[in-house]
C-alpha cells in the first residue's frame, strides 16, 4: 500500500452538489493536512489536524468542511463550490516532532467544479 | 507572513549542474525543505536544512544561509528525469511554500 491515498483522484461537480474527498495515511503519523494546488500559484496551506485537532485553519470558505475522525483518515466535504476552487488538493501526513515540516503527500484529488 | 520566491522556470543540458535558489522571509524559522514534484503526481521530500551550510546527498544538494534568508538547491550531473518542479518550502509554525521552478532538461 502506497502511504497517502486519495480518493477520488479526479472529481467534476456542479456549484450546487455535495461531494467529500477522502484521505487515509498508512504510515502512522500524528498530523494530517490538507493544501490546494493551483496553476502558477504556492501550495496554500488549507487544514492542519494533529492528533485529530484541528490546530490549523488558514482562512478557508466554509464552503470546505474538513473531517478528521481518527489520525490516519482525513476528509474534506465540499457543497456550494465556485468555479475558481477548481484545483488540486493534496493531503499529507506528517510524525510531529520529528523532523517536522517533512510531508508525505498523497497523489491528490483534481477537482472541476462548473 | 510567509514570502518564499524562486524562479519561475529554468532549463539546464542533460550532464551539467544546476542551481535553483529560494529566497525567504517568514515570521519564524524552524527548517527550509526541497521538495521535487514530477506533472501529474505528488510532491516529493529531497532535503531538509536547519543550520547554516551544505547538506550533500548523492547528486543533490541543499544550501541555507539563516542570516540571508536565502538557500539553494545545486543538481549534479543532470538527467531528462530531474525535469519536474523543484518546490521550497520554510517551516515556521506550518509549513509553507514557493510558487516552485519548474526545471527542464534538455538532450
Amino acid at each position: 500500500e502506497t502511504g497517502v491515498t486519495q480518493t477520488p483522484r479526479h472529481l467534476v461537480m456542479g456549484m450546487t452538489n455535495k461531494k467529500s474527498l477522502k484521505c487515509e495515511q498508512h504510515l502512522g503519523h500524528n498530523a494530517m493536512y490538507w493544501y490546494k494546488q493551483s496553476a502558477k500559484k504556492p501550495l496554500e496551506l488549507m487544514f492542519v489536524y494533529n492528533f485529530k485537532e484541528q490546530t490549523e485553519n488558514n482562512s478557508v470558505p466554509s464552503r470546505f468542511s474538513p473531517e478528521c475522525p481518527n489520525s490516519s483518515h482525513l476528509f474534506l466535504h465540499l457543497h456550494t463550490l465556485q468555479p475558481e476552487d477548481s484545483a488540486l488538493y493534496l493531503c499529507a501526513s506528517s510524525q510531529t516532532g520529528a523532523r517536522t515540516g517533512e510531508l508525505f503527500f498523497g497523489e491528490g484529488s483534481r477537482l472541476t467544479v462548473l | 507572513g510567509q514570502n518564499i520566491d524562486q524562479p519561475t522556470e529554468m532549463t539546464a543540458t542533460e550532464g551539467a549542474i544546476v542551481q535553483i535558489n529560494c529566497t525567504y522571509q517568514t515570521s519564524g524559522f524552524n527548517g527550509l525543505f526541497w521538495y521535487q514534484q514530477h506533472a501529474g503526481e505528488a510532491p516529493t521530500f529531497l532535503s531538509y536544512n536547519v543550520l547554516d551550510g551544505l547538506e550533500e546527498k548523492g547528486r543533490f544538494s541543499s544550501f541555507l544561509s539563516r542570516s540571508k534568508g536565502y538557500s539553494y538547491l545545486l543538481l549534479k550531473e543532470l538527467q531528462m528525469k530531474d525535469s519536474a518542479s523543484y518546490l521550497c518550502a520554510v517551516y515556521g509554525n506550518n509549513l509553507f511554500f514557493g510558487t516552485g521552478t519548474r526545471l527542464t532538461v534538455i538532450p
